[in-house]
């Protein structure tokens, strides 16, 4: 059974980047034939997809986002990665890694980290 | 830019049935799936590729998928059914998944 975790700051400072970083048990990132996806949900919101790495390391962002976001692989470690550029209070939101299936769902979550970007 | 549409709310009694739809262009040319999201929990697929359903997703949850419109049917909802629910399409003009606006289900 594929299992997610996020972790990384829960308060980040306007204008500065946002790092997170998903940890995979149960499969590889590097020879499991999926992508590697982020999403995430402001408070009271619905979902927002950021974009998602492939186990080559090819990746599609949200072209919403795409200026400032970027997605990477460590394999060594089974973790990947999501960096998010000059945020805003617009980026506080709960932030989740996911897994998807041959069909492009997403069976697999991690249980989401909340971001706050402030002062 | 590709866009799905969802009402906003449901409302449904107890034992019977609940209808959530998706509207997008060419949907039914898509495999669309369906996410139930309870406060403060990660989303849970409950159906993919139209109408299919994980494993341990109670039988009473189906999808249909034709045109430009995706259904979600909760038959005998029950009250633990009352959540929020996401569609979920790949738009493959723009190279991104997308996701409708959610649909808040109250069961009364």
């Amino acid at each position: 059974q594929v299992q997610l975790q996020e972790s990384g700051p829960g308060l980040v400072k306007p204008s500065q980047t946002l790092s997170l970083t998903c940890s995979v048990s149960g499969g590889s990132i590097s020879s499991d034939n999926y992508f590697w996806s982020w999403i995430r949900q402001p408070a009271g919101k619905g979902l927002e997809w950021i974009g998602r790495i492939y186990t080559s390391g090819s990746t599609n962002y949200n072209p919403s986002l795409k200026s400032r976001v970027t997605i990477s692989l460590d394999t060594s470690k089974n973790q990947f990665s999501l960096k998010l550029s000059s945020v805003t209070a617009a980026d506080t939101a709960v932030y989740y890694c996911a897994r998807d299936s041959d069909s492009g769902s997403y069976p697999y979550w991690g249980q989401g980290t909340l971001v706050t970007v402030s002062s | 830019s590709y866009e799905l549409t969802q009402p906003p709310s449901v409302s449904v009694s107890p034992g019977q049935t609940a209808s959530i739809t998706c509207s997008g262009d060419e949907l039914g040319d898509r495999y669309a799936c369906w996410y139930q999201q309870k406060p403060g929990q990660s989303p849970v697929l409950v159906i993919y590729e139209h109408s299919k359903r994980p494993s341990g997703i109670p039988e009473r949850f189906s999808g249909s998928n034709s045109g430009n419109t995706a259904t979600l049917t909760i038959s005998g909802t029950q009250a633990m059914d009352e959540a929020d629910y996401y569609c979920q399409a790949w738009d493959s003009s723009t190279a991104r998944v997308v996701f409708g606006g959610g649909t808040k289900l109250t069961v009364l």
